[in-house]
């Protein structure tokens, strides 16, 4: 079964960094590109950043220089490393499988940044 | 970066009864890059449609995608009690990926 486990999400000051962790299995991760996707409380859908297979990165315009998307396919992992994190950053972040359309999504990891 | 606007906002129909959800975009997605997801309370987003018009796996034939260009419909044929959810649409056509802001289909 093919699944994603986000983790690492939590409370932070603005001006503060955190790193969310993807673990994923059933699937060969390592030829797959992946995303983030996160959805502020009562809100809609948001693309944050996205990785090829080949290490490739994006990312959207509101992130750009502040959060960095990573991999790791030894362990099957993806990362977003987060710093001067904003208010506005407030959100649940869904890893996802792919840079199209997205054909599996994790539970998400909530991440609040409040003074 | 393509804006996708979606209409109505919220959608009250009854079970059994057919829904039309429509979701625009600001310029021509590539390739009809268009995917529809489904989203229920406390629960991760679900891909329905992709390519605008392909069901992904275990989707039900209920529900069916079409459109081109800027413009693009997801149909629910008959709906059952859980199909009352929050959908989006999704361009993939660009680097920059971008949302629609949601259609609410409730049950009226």
């Amino acid at each position: 079964e093919v699944q994603l486990l986000e983790s690492g999400g939590n409370l932070v000051q603005p001006g503060g960094s955190l790193t969310l962790s993807c673990a994923a299995s059933g699937f060969t991760f390592s030829s797959y590109a992946m995303s983030w996707v996160r959805q502020a409380p009562g809100k809609g859908l948001e693309w944050v950043s996205s990785i090829s297979n080949a290490g490739t990165t994006y990312n959207a315009e509101s992130v750009k220089g502040r959060f960095t998307i990573s991999r790791d396919n030894s362990k099957n992992t993806l990362c977003l490393q987060m710093d001067n994190l904003r208010v506005e950053d407030t959100a649940l972040y869904y890893c996802a499988k792919g840079r199209q359309a997205f054909d599996v999504w994790g539970q998400g990891t909530m991440v609040t940044v409040s003074p | 970066e393509i804006v996708l606007t979606q209409s109505p906002d919220t959608l009250s129909l009854s079970p059994g009864e057919r829904a039309t959800l429509s979701c625009r975009a600001s310029q021509s997605v590539s390739a009809n890059y268009l995917a529809w997801h489904q989203q229920k309370p406390g629960q991760a987003p679900r891909l329905l449609i992709y390519g605008a018009s392909n069901r992904a796996t275990g989707i039900p034939d209920r529900f069916s995608g079409s459109g081109s260009g800027t413009d693009f419909t997801l149909t629910i044929s008959r709906l059952e009690p859980e199909d009352f959810a929050v959908y989006y649409c999704q361009q993939y056509g660009t680097a920059l990926i971008t949302f629609g802001q949601g259609t609410r289909l409730e049950i009226k």
